[in-house]
């Protein structure tokens, strides 16, 4: 059972770059939700997308968007970067028709800006 | 504003103890909480989840919910070494058709051989 994987591993850019990260969620999932975890804190919902619709938007800017494929994988983007976007960005994926939102994350994509 | 709050720590315990975490909400919406392990420079790893009222228990570990004091803890008896991580709490939101998890910033156990 294939579990939610996420690219690259590893991200270097330099401030004012845009950056696309990759998410394809587990098997039998249809729903993915992008977080972002700064060092030493908990992670923060940035958008979720289900039916390759944003269903629900976190507290970010615009700079940060997001697609979903039919096949359910996901993309976030960010445009103009800035240094403080610096980050582990995590891709969670669940199954919209279970009724308590178990979600499943995969090993991150950590965003070094420069 | 969701809020989740908890005891930052280090919780430090020793090996074969009981390790107690803690966590409170400020959302009364919140119909589910769940319980995620992270090891230094690794993704959260779901542990358990609960949503009624009372004790759940999965092996080594009991969560509890007490919805009325908005409060939720996870126990781990008889810690391991492999046990020392951070342990993140997080609120689950299923209002207006969406899936929302807020997170506390954890609470990093260390339990000692």
């Amino acid at each position: 059972d294939a579990g939610v994987t996420q690219s690259p591993t590893h991200l270097i850019k330099t401030r004012g770059q845009q950056v696309t990260l990759r998410c394809s969620p587990k098997s039998g999932h249809d729903t993915v939700s992008w977080y972002q975890q700064a060092l030493g804190q908990g992670p923060q919902f940035i958008f979720q997308y289900y039916e390759e619709e944003e269903r629900q938007r976190g507290n970010f800017p615009d700079r940060f968007s997001g697609h979903q494929f039919p096949n359910y994988s996901s993309e976030l983007n960010v445009n103009a970067l800035l240094l403080g976007d610096s980050a582990l960005y995590l891709c969670a994926s669940n199954f919209r028709g279970l009724s308590y939102n178990e979600q499943f994350f995969g090993p991150g994509t950590r965003l070094t800006v420069l | 504003q969701k809020e989740v709050e908890q005891n930052s720590g280090p919780l430090s315990v020793p090996e074969g103890a009981i390790a107690s975490l803690n966590c409170t909400y400020s959302d009364r919406g919140s119909q589910s909480f769940f319980w995620y392990r992270q090891y230094s420079g690794k993704s959260p790893e779901l542990i358990m989840f609960i949503y009624s009222n009372g004790d759940k228990e999965d092996g080594r570990f009991t969560a509890q919910l007490n919805k009325a004091s908005q409060y939720v803890s996870l126990l781990i008896r008889d810690s391991q070494p492999s046990d020392s991580a951070t342990y993140l709490c997080a609120g689950g939101d299923s209002g207006a058709g969406s899936y929302q998890l807020t997170f506390g910033k954890g609470t990093k156990l260390s339990v000692i051989p």
